[in-house]
């Protein structure tokens, strides 16, 4: 079945820091692959998404690449700011919808 | 409109009580998700609609819980002789299924979160 593995954390990071957020996924066939965010009292909303192998998805400064040869999916962003501060949630859609699988999440704590 | 809106945001039930749930999606989304998410963890698929069809249901979803959207707008999930273990938190998401399959974006709601005591 499909599975997907994320970085345990906490991350506690300064800010303008360099944050990398691991993600690998295992899935039939070629799916679709998320990075969702839920900041602290609010609903979880998707920050970017990538369907194809070597594509790149970005959004707010974050960057992720689907790498197909590695099954992963991994988070960037190359300067953070406190309101960075969230749970991040790598996911995979098998089949172009959204039935998905989730990641257990992240906490990123970034520090003024 | 305002989002996905779930509803209660929080319950607290007795152990062996019915609870229902109620999530209203985007109005003009034709699919609707439920999910369940325990502390710690991602959330995991329970169930979905297409409109007023229930095409899937998870391993997840015991006998106990059933899911509705009669009219394909609100959906209802009630959880029947609550256990402890139901104590977690409910999401909602909806989407829109366009032509060919195409889906846009979903979107969570805030999430029902039930604790049973």
């Amino acid at each position: 079945g499909n599975s997907v593995t994320q970085m345990e954390g906490p991350v506690t990071l300064s800010e303008e820091a360099f944050l990398t957020i691991n993600c690998t996924y295992t899935a039939t066939g070629y799916p679709s692959l998320f990075w969702y965010v839920q900041y602290p009292g609010e609903g979880l909303q998707l920050l970017l998404k990538a369907t194809k192998a070597d594509d790149k998805g970005s959004n707010k400064g974050f960057e992720a690449t689907y790498r197909k040869e590695t099954t992963s999916f991994h988070l960037e962003k190359g300067s953070v700011q406190v309101s960075d501060s969230a749970v991040y949630f790598c996911a995979l859609s098998d089949r172009g919808d959204y039935k998905l699988s989730f990641g257990a999440g992240t906490t990123v704590t970034v520090r003024a | 409109d305002t989002g996905v809106s779930q509803d209660p945001r929080h319950k607290i039930t007795k152990r062996g009580q019915n609870v229902t749930f109620r999530c209203d999606p985007i109005s003009e989304h034709n699919r609707l998700y439920w999910y369940r998410q325990t502390l710690g963890q991602g959330p995991e698929f329970l169930t979905y609609f297409q409109n007023e069809a229930q095409l899937e249901k998870s391993r997840l979803l015991s006998d106990r819980f059933s899911a509705e959207r009669p009219k394909g707008s609100f959906s209802t999930l009630e959880i029947q002789r609550t256990e402890q273990g139901d104590s977690a938190m409910y999401l909602c998401a909806s989407s829109l299924r366009g032509g060919q399959g195409v889906y846009t974006e979903a979107f969570f709601g805030q999430g029902t979160r039930l604790t049973v005591v």
